[in-house]
């Protein structure tokens, strides 16, 4: 019940596309969705994040969509860039009480091709 | 404000052999992870830390690892013997938890390889 389900585990777009990654999970008493980005050699770092009570956040061309009947979290990241081109973890937790303990999904490889 | 530190960056170690990974933290930040990536595995929570306390060991992968935290801004993990199926980067991991955040800043990592 712990899991979080990340999809695709690959994907590749063309600059100025719209890329998207689409998660799942199980345990309803989440309650902080974020999306980490990792570029190759560095620690994951915070993108953007989303609590249950809004259904979409925007930051820039990064838009979380979040759907809690379906249990489903999504990332959109508009006019791709090849700067994008990292791995990007989606995740959730239940902060009041786990502190900051979050489940990571599997991870999507996104390369953004000139 | 550093960030989260990590020592060493590259650990190349023969199998039996003992290893020390460390971490310093974000000042101020009462919560503190260690998590193991590996392209087979993703991101593996090992064991995180709140005020100084372990709170779950759980992703602990056997005996042969264990993790203190002396004090506030400082950390180990530590494995012995080693085998070479840890060959991995070893994070760690820092969040304050106040009311609102919940974010991990996560260090650079340490890419051990063990021969």
């Amino acid at each position: 019940q712990q899991q979080v389900k990340q999809s695709p585990q690959s994907l590749i777009v063309q600059k100025g596309g719209i890329s998207i990654i689409n998660c799942a999970y199980e345990n309803t008493a989440f309650d902080y969705f974020p999306w980490y980005q990792q570029f190759p050699g560095k620690g994951p770092a915070l993108l953007i994040a989303i609590r249950p009570d809004v259904s979409e956040k925007k930051e820039g061309r990064f838009t979380i969509s979040f759907n809690k009947s379906a249990k489903q979290f999504s990332l959109h990241i508009m006019d791709s860039q090849p700067g994008d081109s990292a791995t990007y973890f989606c995740a959730a937790s239940k902060a009041e009480t786990s502190g900051s303990r979050l489940t990571f999904g599997e991870g999507t490889q996104l390369t953004v091709n000139p | 404000d550093a960030g989260v530190i990590q020592s060493p960056r590259h650990e190349v170690t023969e199998m039996g052999q003992e290893v020390t990974l460390r971490c310093k933290p974000i000042s101020g930040h009462d919560y503190l992870f260690w998590y193991r990536q590996t392209m087979m595995r993703g991101l593996e929570l090992l064991i995180y830390f709140n005020n100084n306390v372990p709170i779950d060991d759980s992703g602990m992968p056997e005996d042969r690892f264990s993790a203190k935290m002396p004090n506030a801004s400082f950390s180990t993990l530590k494995i012995q013997p080693s085998e070479p199926r840890d060959s991995a980067v070893y994070f760690c991991a820092s969040s304050p938890w106040t009311s609102g955040s919940d974010t991990q800043y996560f260090g650079p990592g340490t890419r051990l390889t063990v021969l």
